[in-house]
């Protein structure tokens, strides 16, 4: 299952909110996972399952979407969340990863 | 704390081998599905192995298929991933990653061993 991404990059300011879309090439249900990622250290799970919250992640993070389209959407970015997302599938038991989407700073 | 720690990394030559090991800590390893996931310095993430918490079942992405082994020892707390016939293109740092019943996401990563393939 090939995961799609858009954008690979963006530019946006504090307070913007910001949102990323990942396409899977079938329909994986609502196996979908988003990930954070920073310069050189691991990433970290924010959502799993399409929309449920990790533990410790702040609201502002939200996941949605079913079938083949999904969204990360952060209601007011701040300067923490400049960083890398990735999305992924559990649907089959080959996982993958999208491309990633870079958020910078505008 | 719930932790992973990676060692194993290296520099190896073309067509020899490395064994990768993860030792966990602080949380009930025998219940927890693992992963090996890689990436090449600047790039993306790409998912490698996965193994069960019995070890019964075992999944590899295509470009590692019959060169890497996943393994666990649930006594040693630890996961290994046994990789021959290394390639240049298998340069990467790998992360061993905790998953929960493989759909609800990876929740532990550790920090990475860096692998380089070069001769």
């Amino acid at each position: 299952i090939q995961m799609t991404q858009s954008p690979s990059s963006l530019s946006a300011s504090v307070g913007d909110r910001v949102t990323i879309t990942c396409r899977a090439s079938q329909s994986i249900s609502g196996h979908l996972n988003w990930y954070q990622q920073k310069p050189g250290k691991a990433p970290k799970l924010l959502v799993y399952a399409t929309s449920s919250l990790q533990s410790g992640v702040p609201s502002r993070f939200s996941g949605s979407g079913s079938g083949t389209d999904f969204t990360l959407t952060i209601s007011s970015l701040q300067p923490e969340d400049f960083a890398t997302y990735y999305c992924q599938q559990s649907y089959s038991s080959i996982l993958t990863f999208g491309g990633g989407t870079k958020v910078e700073i505008k | 704390e719930v932790q992973l720690v990676e060692s194993g990394g290296g520099l190896v030559q073309p067509g020899g081998s490395l064994r990768l090991s993860c030792a966990a800590s602080e949380f009930i390893f025998s219940n927890y599905e693992m992963n090996w996931v890689r990436q090449v310095p600047g790039k993306g993430l790409e998912w490698v192995a996965y193994i069960s918490s019995s070890g019964s079942a075992i999944y590899y992405a295509d470009s590692v298929k019959g060169r890497f082994t996943i393994s666990r020892d649930n006594a040693k707390k630890s996961v290994y991933l046994q990789m021959n016939s290394l390639r240049v293109e298998d340069t990467a740092v790998f992360y061993c990653a905790r998953d929960r019943n493989m759909i609800l996401g990876m929740d532990v990563w550790g920090q990475g061993t860096t692998v380089t393939v070069s001769s």
